[in-house]
């Protein structure tokens, strides 16, 4: 059983179109993170909702917007993409906030041509 | 705001041969540090973690790293390296509770 899975795996896609990258987590954790690994491998925070509400909102385009139906699931949605959002992103969980180790997603690679 | 360095991009070495990755923090107090490995076109898997207590912490797959306060290091150690080891590897700290701050990670290569 795979604790923190997202989909799809790898999408690829024309500029300036909308998309979708779904996430679950079944380990009962209340608190959901959206990561960004760039071409350089260089990881880096984009949202974290805590019990469906949101406590991290980093520098992110307002093109990209969080939805998280559940506690267990958190979702990234974005609109009219570039060719810089072409990258990795992560899907991680923690049991709540505060010092907690994170289970990351396989992510998902997302190519904008 | 917190960050997380690691001066060496990539390393290579024969298996079998020791390992050490340098991981360097900045932080007031003790942080809560984190080494988590990336095999290629997969996730992050934790290797271990520091919270507090004895500065030698170990982890899976024979890793483990030491904790220095006074040199703001955490850094990972396997005595010998597998081929199987051969992957990106990041350190972390965590960022007031809030989320992970990564180091640019480093890749390790290795020799038959």
């Amino acid at each position: 059983d795979t604790a923190v899975s997202q989909t799809p795996k790898y999408l690829v896609t024309q500029m300036g179109n909308d998309k979708s990258i779904k996430c679950e987590q079944n380990l009962g954790h209340d608190t959901m993170y959206w990561y960004k690994q760039d071409s350089k491998k260089f990881l880096k925070i984009m949202f974290s909702y805590n019990n469906k509400e949101l406590i991290i909102n980093e520098t992110v385009p307002n093109r990209f917007s969080p939805k998280s139906p559940d506690k267990a699931h958190l979702n990234l949605h974005i609109n009219s993409l570039e060719l810089g959002d072409s990258a990795v992103y992560f899907c991680a969980s923690s049991q709540d906030l505060g010092y907690n180790e994170q289970f990351f997603g396989p992510g998902t690679r997302l190519t904008v041509l | 705001a917190q960050s997380v360095t690691q001066p060496d991009i990539h390393i290579t070495v024969s298996e079998g041969a020791s390992l050490e990755l340098r991981c360097n923090y900045s932080y007031g107090a003790t942080p809560y540090l984190f080494w988590y490995v990336q095999s290629p076109g997969q996730g992050l898997q934790l290797l271990l973690k520091y919270f507090s207590g004895d500065t030698l912490v170990q982890g899976i797959k024979g890793f483990e790293a030491e904790f220095k306060r006074s040199q703001s290091s955490f850094n990972l150690r396997k005595p010998s390296v597998h081929w199987s080891d051969a992957a990106e590897y990041f350190c972390a700290t965590d960022n007031y509770g809030q989320n992970f701050v990564f180091g640019p990670g480093t890749r390790l290569s290795v020799l038959p």
